[in-house]
């Protein structure tokens, strides 16, 4: 079955600082890799994806099939950039093509 | 565009009780997917629709819990009778087909926080 695992509830940087939020898989095909985020009274949005190997406000994630990981990193912190971030993994085919599966998620708290 | 609009945003029953939530997905989305919640917890898929057909409820407590999409628009989520443990966040996302030029994105409404008590 696959999983997501994120192993950190909660992570605490101050501004300008580098920051990674971690996230590791098991998935038995090819995985396609998300990272959502929910910043205070929004809704659960993208943040980005790996198959478009982009950078969106400052972010990139390398997908790391050796690893199994799908790690966050900025290499300076913002404090809007303060929210919950959760990593997911979306059913590459059958049935249940687009199925996301999330990780328990991470608070990210970027202190002045 | 509009987003995905669900409702009520607020709901305590007792147990026992019965709940029905509501969700309006984005216009021309034709996969509509129900999310539970629980507090510390990611969402975790319930129910996935493509139109009006249930493509997924592998995880949905059938006993339960019952969604329809009748018209392939709209949808409801129901939990009869409703227990302690149902009590979280219910997420309705949608996108306009899984694997197109999206790239899966999944679009998500405002919740309805269910507290039982």
């Amino acid at each position: 079955a696959q999983r997501v695992t994120q192993p950190e509830k909660l992570l605490s940087v101050f501004k300008g600082a580098p920051v990674e939020l971690k996230c590791n898989y098991s998935y038995s095909g090819s995985p396609e890799l998300f990272w959502y985020v929910q910043y205070s009274r929004q809704r659960l949005q993208l943040l980005l994806r790996h198959i478009s190997r982009e950078s969106i406000k400052g972010f990139t994630a390398d997908l790391n099939k050796g690893e199994t990981s799908f790690h966050l990193k900025k290499p300076f912190a913002q404090e809007e950039d303060s929210a919950m971030y959760y990593c997911a993994l979306a059913n590459a085919g059958g049935t249940s093509y687009g199925k996301l599966t999330f990780g328990q998620g991470t608070i990210l708290t970027v202190h002045p | 565009e509009a987003g995905v609009a669900q409702s009520p945003r607020y709901k305590i029953i007792e147990k026992r009780q019965s709940v029905a939530f509501w969700c309006n997905p984005i216009s021309g989305h034709a996969t509509l997917y129900w999310y539970q919640q629980i507090l510390g917890q990611g969402p975790k898929l319930l129910i996935q629709f493509q139109n009006n057909g249930v493509v997924d409820d592998s995880q949905l407590p059938k006993d339960r819990f019952s969604a329809e999409r009748l018209k392939g628009v709209d949808s409801t989520l129901k939990i009869q009778p409703a227990k302690l443990e149902d009590s979280a966040v219910y997420l309705c996302a949608s996108n306009t087909r899984p694997g197109l030029a999206n790239l899966n994105e999944q679009f998500f409404g405002p919740g309805t926080r269910l507290t039982v008590l």
